[in-house]
């Protein structure tokens, strides 16, 4: 079974700082991994994912994660936050077996001017 | 490529009433995942369905219930709706890929239901 957690549903940083969000999972096999965002009253998009390839990953709008299985983590990043990034952030897990996509609780990311 | 339509994008119904609920995915994909978002549960996972069967079901009762059509269309219907069913529908297209699993999915805006 797949399991996710977010830290911190509510994150502030300020405008051209670090962005770190952050997110452990757990799984039985080795997982697929996802970060979407999504925006107010809009449906999920698909920033980046983890498929057994790189373990740093980068996606779109300057975002990458980072997998270490040692830590079972897969934490967002993006070196200079803009406005246009405040949004709802959720890291999402797929076991190689069972199809279902297992999403976390969501952090929603504010930037501060 | 059109992306994922969901319709309609915004509903009210009052309690004991039924609802449907239609998605229509990107053209090609033959899977199709719903959810339940809410302020407080998050994003729950429904039920998903690949060519017309279903695949896999989350822990909702039987009064949230779902179909695929042969052209990968898909609605869900809940009955006797009560209060505690207002959320945000979304529905997710995926290709199913070449061993049917799903990878990564694309969603639609989602339908507003809100139960009074």
């Amino acid at each position: 079974a797949q399991s996710v957690t977010q830290l911190g549903s509510h994150v502030s940083v300020s405008e051209g700082a670090l962005v770190l969000l952050r997110c452990n999972y757990s799984s039985s096999v080795p997982p697929y991994l996802f970060w979407y965002v999504q925006y107010p009253n809009q449906g999920l998009q698909l920033l980046l994912k983890y498929t057994s390839a790189a373990t740093l990953v980068k996606g779109i709008n300057g975002f990458e994660a980072e997998f270490k299985k040692s830590e079972t983590s897969f934490h967002l990043t993006k070196p200079s936050a803009h406005m246009s990034d405040a949004a709802e952030y959720f890291c999402a897990v797929s076991g190689n077996r069972d199809d279902k996509i297992i999403f976390g609780k969501g952090t929603r990311l504010h930037i501060l001017p | 490529k059109a992306g994922v339509t969901q319709t309609p994008r915004y509903l009210i119904k009052t309690r004991g009433q039924q609802v449907t609920l239609s998605c229509s995915p990107i053209s090609g994909h033959r899977s199709v995942s719903w959810y339940q978002q809410t302020p407080g549960q998050g994003l729950q996972f429904l039920f998903e369905y690949f060519s017309e069967t279903q695949r896999n079901k989350g822990n909702f009762p039987g009064r949230f219930s779902g179909r695929q059509f042969s052209n990968s269309r898909s609605e869900m219907n809940v009955s006797t709706l009560e209060l505690g069913d207002s959320a945000l529908y979304l529905c997710a297209s995926s290709s199913g890929g070449t061993s049917g699993r799903s990878h990564e999915q694309y969603f639609g805006p989602g339908t507003r239901l809100t139960v009074t």
